[in-house]
C-alpha cells in the first residue's frame, strides 16, 4: 500500500471548518483513500472514503486533487469532540481489508 | 447494532507471565483482526481472521504470541510470556466479508507489564 504524509498536529476552532491535509504522492489507481480519526483511549473509527471523486457525509468532506495525489478532510463545522488523532490512509479495494496506521495528525479543537 | 465488544478493558501483569484477550466482533462479519497499538503510535496488524482461517499474521511474534478463531465468531489473543515491550493496547476490529467497506473497531485492551 502506498504511504501517506500528514502534519503531526494542528489546532482549529470551535465551529470553524478544520481542513487537514494528505499527501500520497506514491497512490496506485486502484488504492482508495481512507480516513479514520481516534478519540483518546477509543478504537478508530471510520470516517469516510473516496477513490477519485469527492465525497461528502454526515461527518466530513473529502477532496480527492484530480492527480490523485494529495487529498483533504474537511470537518466543516468542528466541535470539542472532533478532538482526536486523524489517520489518512491508502490501501487496495477488495476483501483483504488490511489498514496501515501511519502516526496520524494529533487535531485539537480550541474553545 | 453492537459494536465490537473485548474484555478486558485493562489488564497488569508481570513480565514472563500469560495474558489472554477476547474479542466477539459484530454478527456477520467474517473479517476479524487484531491490531497492537504502541503509545504515541498507529495501530499495526498483528493478524488477520476470514472465518476460521488465517489470512494474515505475517506480523505476528509467533514465538510468544498467539491466536485463534474457532468457530469463525469470537476470538483469543494469547501471550505467553510476556515481556515488557508488550505493554500496549490491543485492538480487535471486524469487516463484512466483501467489498469495499470499513471496519469497526472495539474499544481495545490496555496492557501493561511491569
Amino acid at each position: 500500500d502506498a504511504k501517506t504524509t500528514q502534519p503531526p498536529s494542528m489546532d482549529c476552532a470551535e465551529g470553524r471548518a478544520a481542513n487537514l491535509p494528505c499527501n500520497h504522492s506514491t497512490i496506485s489507481g486502484n488504492e482508495y483513500v481512507y480516513w479514520y480519526r481516534q478519540i483518546h483511549s477509543q478504537g478508530p473509527q471510520y470516517i469516510i472514503h473516496g477513490l477519485k471523486n469527492n465525497e461528502t457525509n454526515e461527518m466530513a468532506s473529502l477532496i480527492i486533487t484530480e492527480d490523485r495525489k494529495s487529498s483533504t478532510l474537511i470537518l466543516p463545522h468542528a466541535t470539542l469532540r472532533d478532538t482526536a488523532v486523524y489517520y489518512c490512509i491508502v490501501r487496495v479495494a477488495g476483501n483483504d481489508y488490511k489498514l496501515s496506521f501511519g502516526a496520524g495528525t494529533t487535531v485539537t479543537v480550541r474553545a | 447494532e453492537a459494536g465490537v465488544a473485548q474484555s478486558p478493558r485493562y489488564k497488569i501483569i508481570e513480565k514472563r507471565q500469560s495474558v489472554a484477550f477476547w474479542c466477539n466482533p459484530i454478527s456477520g462479519h467474517a473479517t476479524l483482526y487484531w491490531y497492537q497499538q504502541i503509545l504515541g503510535q498507529g495501530p499495526k496488524l498483528l493478524i488477520q481472521f476470514q472465518n476460521n482461517g488465517v489470512v494474515d499474521d505475517s506480523q505476528l511474534p509467533k514465538d510468544r504470541f498467539s491466536a485463534e478463531r474457532l468457530k469463525g465468531v469470537d476470538s483469543t489473543l494469547k501471550i505467553q510470556p510476556a515481556k515488557l515491550e508488550d505493554s500496549a493496547v490491543y485492538l480487535c476490529a471486524s469487516s463484512r466479508l466483501l467489498g469495499n467497506t470499513e471496519a469497526f473497531f472495539g474499544q481495545g485492551t490496555r496492557l501493561t507489564v511491569v
